[in-house]
């Protein structure tokens, strides 16, 4: 009953580093999301994808890129780890029917930046 | 823009009593409008939308236009619905924007 992937439960990553938290969703939903959570800061929004190849800045969106080559894989890129990117990352897909529009979440991954 | 806000952080009250959760949302246009839940150590999952008008697990929210609100409400708080609850306003763009949370503990 698995919708949506995420690649790592833990990850542990030294400053500097390229790294790569890759997110799959098995609902063919168009729209896929990746959310930070932060305690006392909820849920930001630092990309989406409302298709394959194509992608729009959400709120927080320096330091990181994403790629969607295909449409069932969203994968986000921090760049060059710092380490006020150690947080939860979340990826989330939507459905964008009307009445079909609940976003379902992965199980999140905690990225830990030393 | 788009913004939600949840003006408690934390809320606290006793099984049985009512609780309501507050949302705001700033939005131009009609919003569609959510609540996610997210108990201990599970995945965030939605718990109710707006368009569909229902009650979940005791649960309801009205949409307030005129107030710009989507007010979480439950009339016997039980020990099973502390957790953690986020409200959610999607746009026109198909942005999904989350406010910054309230953590509701239900005392025995």
């Amino acid at each position: 009953d698995v919708k949506v992937t995420q690649s790592s439960r833990y990850l542990v990553k030294r400053t500097g580093e390229k790294v790569f938290l890759e997110c799959v969703q098995d609902m063919d939903h168009e729209n896929m999301f990746w959310y930070r959570q932060d305690p006392g800061l909820g849920l930001r929004l630092i990309y989406f994808s409302y298709d394959v190849k194509m992608k729009e800045k959400g709120d927080i969106p320096e330091g990181y890129s994403v790629s969607r080559e295909k449409k069932e894989r969203f994968s986000l890129i921090l760049e060059s780890a710092s380490t006020n990117q150690t947080s939860m990352y979340l990826c989330a897909s939507p459905g964008k029917r009307v009445g079909n529009t609940e976003a379902f979440f992965g199980q999140g991954t905690r990225l830990t930046v030393v | 823009a788009q913004r939600v806000t949840q003006p408690e952080k934390l809320l606290s009250v006793f099984k049985g009593a009512p609780v309501e959760l507050k949302c705001n949302y700033s939005y131009s246009g009609s919003p569609e409008l959510f609540w996610y839940v997210q108990y201990s150590r599970q995945r965030l999952q939605l718990l109710l939308r707006h368009i569909s008008r229902e009650s979940i697990k005791g649960f309801t929210a009205d949409l307030n236009k005129g107030e710009t609100s989507f007010h979480l409400k439950k009339p016997f708080a039980q020990e099973e619905d502390s957790a953690m609850y986020y409200c959610a306003l999607q746009g026109g763009s198909e942005k999904l924007v989350f406010g910054k949370g309230t953590k509701l503990t239900v005392n025995p």
